[in-house]
């Protein structure tokens, strides 16, 4: 019972674009988060957005929630190539899922 | 602080061997769990626990042992690896089950 699916599940973009990724989910949720994971490491957290929030911003990350579409979309903006990573989505319930996740390459 | 904490960072089994995957943090966190993560199918959830004294099964539980006896460790113990428990080991610590999830650098297996 995956909660929290991304897609694309591959994206490659030219430096300085914009690159968009979108996450849907199943259940109800207090909150949907997205993580980034470099090559060979661990997680780490970006943004967490509550399901009472509609969009939040942190840097060149803008992510929206659509609680009635059961759907999140994760915006960077003027990407960089330190900007290649995986990312992905969670959306806790009972228990804690992510997805495969958008494998990200950006292009100098 | 150090936050989450893994060791080893990669060992190399043999089939049937035992070994124990250690995980500890230092954010006074409840919440701890492990996953895994193999090539092109995310992160699967093994265990996880609510508290110390607590654990409870993830998706993928099966040859896997988790304990919790204080706040700060949750080990993972392999009883009979097997080559199909090669994979990358994460472990996590949060506040709350549903809240920002802090993880460790991870732990490579590799079972012969």
């Amino acid at each position: 019972s995956q909660q929290g699916e991304e897609d694309p599940q591959a994206l490659s973009i030219q430096e300085g674009e914009n690159a968009t990724m979108n996450c849907s989910y199943k259940t109800s949720i207090n909150n949907l988060q997205w993580y980034r994971q470099n090559s060979g490491r661990g997680l780490v957290h970006l943004i967490l957005i509550r399901s009472n929030e509609r969009e939040k911003h942190s840097g060149r990350l803008r992510v929206t929630l659509d609680t009635s579409k059961k759907s999140s979309s994760l915006l960077i903006t003027a990407s960089r190539a330190a900007d290649t990573a995986s990312y992905f989505c969670a959306a806790p319930g009972n228990q804690f899922y992510f997805g495969t996740g958008t494998s990200l390459t950006v292009i100098p | 602080n150090a936050g989450v904490t893994q060791t080893p960072k990669f060992q190399v089994l043999k089939t049937g061997q035992s070994m124990t995957l250690q995980c500890a943090q230092d954010m006074n966190h409840e919440y701890m769990s492990w996953y895994r993560q193999d090539p092109g199918m995310g992160l699967r959830l093994i265990h996880y626990s609510v508290g110390a004294g607590i654990t409870d099964q993830g998706e993928v539980p099966n040859g896997y042992n988790v304990s919790r006896s204080t706040t700060e460790d949750f080990p993972l113990r392999l009883l009979s690896a097997a080559p199909s428990q090669t994979s990358v080991y994460f472990c996590a610590s949060s506040v709350g089950g549903r809240e920002t999830q802090y993880f460790g650098p991870g732990t490579r297996l590799l079972v012969l």
